[in-house]
């Protein structure tokens, strides 16, 4: 099993850039997330879904839109990036988040200039 | 407000000695508490998860405690050494459907030979 797999692993956009940031696991989770990392922040959610054709938002998803149509794939799409969006972004799955292992991607580090 | 805190920034130990990390938390009512090391330029690894009904839970050199009273987690490693240098972070689950972690800040542990 790979686990979780996210690309690119290092991305510089200007800003009004529009990307999406990939992730993908092969272990048939049916949770998926993408949190962001800043300094002396912690992680943040900032999307997250249940399975596929559910998602809902976290405690930080202005500026990011995501969707879910295999339980493979999560990505989530900058519209138009802003100086605010520098961040390190992770993406993770569980089979349960409750009781389950959260399995967390190698991350992408995203800047805005 | 609800908060969870670890206490401490950065941690600096002596190799062989056992480190010890707070998890605080506020205003939560978590029914699992996880435990997370964060190597740089990587992505979050599990270490441990501790139910509400738990006091404590056990995995080789690692041990977790779990006080809902004082609304405290703390995190143990014993016998350290250089190679669990890392940041920790902990992670609990507010409940509800969702399953959404709230992670802490961190704690960077340094342990010296």
């Amino acid at each position: 099993n790979a686990g979780v797999t996210q690309t690119p692993k290092f991305q510089v956009l200007k800003t009004g850039q529009s990307m999406t940031l990939q992730c993908a696991q092969d272990m048939n989770h049916e949770y998926m997330s993408w949190y962001r990392q800043d300094p002396g922040m912690g992680l943040r959610l900032i999307h997250y879904s249940v399975g596929a054709g559910i998602t809902d938002q976290g405690e930080v998803p202005n500026g990011y839109n995501v969707s879910r149509s295999t339980t493979e794939d999560f990505p989530l799409r900058l519209l138009s990036a802003a100086p605010s969006q520098t961040s390190v972004y992770f993406c993770a799955s569980s089979k349960n988040p409750h009781t389950d292992t959260q399995y967390f991607g190698p991350g992408t580090r995203l800047t805005v200039l | 407000s609800q908060k969870i805190e670890q206490n401490s920034e950065a941690l600096n130990i002596q190799e062989g000695k056992t480190a010890t990390l707070t998890c605080n938390y506020t205003n939560y009512s978590p029914a699992y508490l996880q435990w997370y090391r964060q190597d740089p330029g990587r992505g979050p690894v599990f270490l441990l998860l501790i139910r509400e009904n738990e006091k404590e839970k056990r995995k080789e050199r690692l041990k977790v405690t779990f006080d809902t009273t004082l609304k405290q987690s703390l995190f143990h490693i014993t016998a350290s050494q250089p190679a669990d240098s890392a940041t920790y972070l902990c992670a609990l689950d507010p409940g509800g459907s969702q399953g959404n972690l709230i992670f802490g800040k961190g704690t960077k542990l340094s342990v010296k030979p």
